[in-house]
């Protein structure tokens, strides 16, 4: 069981705005940067957002990221079918000796 | 271009051991943090083990005591020594830059724990 929990999955039709939620606590999304992650079928993830909101050069501003108490959403607007994929959030975990944790992955489909 | 390549994968049987290797190519290596993350097949993303510039070791639960993260900057290398090696460390390991997110990602290394 992951410490950030995601939903399985999400999808929407070409051009709607589709959302992932990622939830955590006091000892990670509280107080640190949120990072989220694409993976293609079949290849390596890919940043896709840094410090909350930060899209790194090459991602589309399509893509959009929010954090708010212990909680963190990236959202996609405008959704393309090379959107379909799986979403990471990732953050620092300052419990015990300190960790990255990962939530469980969001499967994004394009209806 | 920023690349990473690693290897050292295969089939080991459980209680065995194994190294991963990977080499850095693109950018100074001896300034970024590095990390270890493994993907079993069909699952999510699990962060492994970290090693920071000044050669300090972090490691994740599951793997504290049986794995030894290393770095060799004159060869822009990092390695992952794998002691005790388990079914459920069965996964595809990525090794991943630090900084501002992890990035970039090499394209992984399988290793398969059976007998």
């Amino acid at each position: 069981q992951s410490v950030l929990t995601q939903p399985p999955s999400a999808s929407g039709a070409p051009g709607q705005r589709v959302t992932v939620s990622c939830s955590g606590s006091t000892s990670n999304i509280g107080k640190n940067y949120v990072y989220w992650y694409q993976q293609l079928p079949g290849t390596a993830p890919k940043l896709l957002m840094y410090k909350n909101n930060q899209r790194p050069s090459g991602v589309p501003d399509r893509f959009s990221g929010s954090k708010s108490g212990t909680s963190a959403s990236l959202a996609i607007s405008g959704l393309r079918s090379e959107d379909e994929a799986d979403y990471y959030c990732a953050v620092w975990d300052d419990s015990l000796s300190g960790r990255w944790v990962f939530g469980g992955g969001t499967k994004v489909t394009v209806l | 271009e920023e690349q990473l390549v690693e290897s050292g994968g295969g089939l080991v049987q459980p209680g065995g051991s194994l190294r991963l290797s990977c080499v850095a190519y693109g950018f100074t290596f001896r300034n970024y943090d590095m990390h270890w993350v493994r993907q079993p097949p069909g699952k999510g993303l699990e962060w492994v083990s970290a090693i920071d510039t000044g050669g300090a070791t972090y490691y994740g639960d599951s793997v504290k005591g049986r794995f030894t993260i290393s770095r060799e900057n004159a060869r822009n290398s990092l390695y992952l020594q794998m002691n005790s090696l388990r079914a459920g460390d069965t996964a595809l390991y990525y090794c991943i830059r630090g900084g501002d997110g992890f990035d970039p990602w090499g394209q992984g290394t399988l290793v398969t724990v059976s007998s």
